[in-house]
């Protein structure tokens, strides 16, 4: 597609509920970040993936999350029996880091509200 | 100590004026300097890219990156009401590690 499309757009779910979120990234691009922006705050790196190397799971907060991508392209994060604390805007971004460029380009996120 | 360092304002200033937004770092392992803009309830758009110290400019947009003092500058001439936003920087080491984003600057312009 011409820019990195995410899935849904916004998100309520009860405390205790399993959510997932989808991120089609640009076509070609082998890179690929999830991060977290709460409210007012600035953006908290998740997870990076790259190809197909070993994902740099670092950032992610807790157990409770984790990531996949199938195929070098689409992604999934799933949180598991989410908090209030969950609540944020998760933004999807990919790269095509050939030549050491960087530039990452986002999608409009996921506004997720646990209730 | 945060790795990226940036004042979150708000900042106001008056239709016309130069904006001067600024990040410092502490790791001097950060080779690629980004800056994003982000209109409210929207994802960050990416706006400049650079790789090496000196200046960069792009319309009413120049990037500055002082590898040496570990600072990073976006100027902003002529400024518009349509330039109100939050403004990011991020860097990061190469081409195969994760961005690291500033809190933000969130900038008025007055018309």
């Amino acid at each position: 597609g011409a820019g990195v499309s995410q899935s849904p757009s916004n998100k309520v779910t009860e405390k205790g509920k399993d959510v997932e979120l989808r991120c089609d990234p640009i076509s070609g691009h082998t890179a690929l970040y999830w991060y977290r922006q709460s409210l007012g705050q600035g953006l908290e790196f998740l997870i990076y993936f790259q190809g197909n190397s070993a994902p740099d799971k670092s950032g992610l907060p807790s157990d409770r999350f984790s990531a996949e991508r199938t195929g070098g392209s689409v992604s999934t994060l799933t949180i598991q029996r989410t908090q209030q604390e969950d609540s944020a805007v998760y933004l999807c971004a990919s790269s095509s880091p050939r030549g050491g460029k960087t530039e990452a380009f986002f999608g409009q996120g996921t506004r997720l509200t646990v209730v | 100590q945060k790795e990226v360092e940036q004042d979150p304002g708000p900042l106001s200033v008056p239709e016309g004026a130069i904006v001067s937004l600024n990040c410092t770092y502490s790791n001097s392992a950060f080779q690629y300097f980004m800056w994003y803009r982000q209109y409210s309830r929207k994802g960050p758009e990416l706006l400049m890219y650079t790789y090496s110290s000196g200046n960069k400019e792009d319309g009413r947009f120049t990037a500055q990156v002082d590898k040496s003092s570990k600072y990073i500058s976006l100027f902003i001439r002529d400024s518009q009401p349509s330039d109100s936003a939050t403004y990011l920087c991020a860097m990061t080491v190469s081409g195969n590690t994760p961005l690291v984003f500033g809190k933000g600057t969130r900038l008025s312009v007055i018309a």
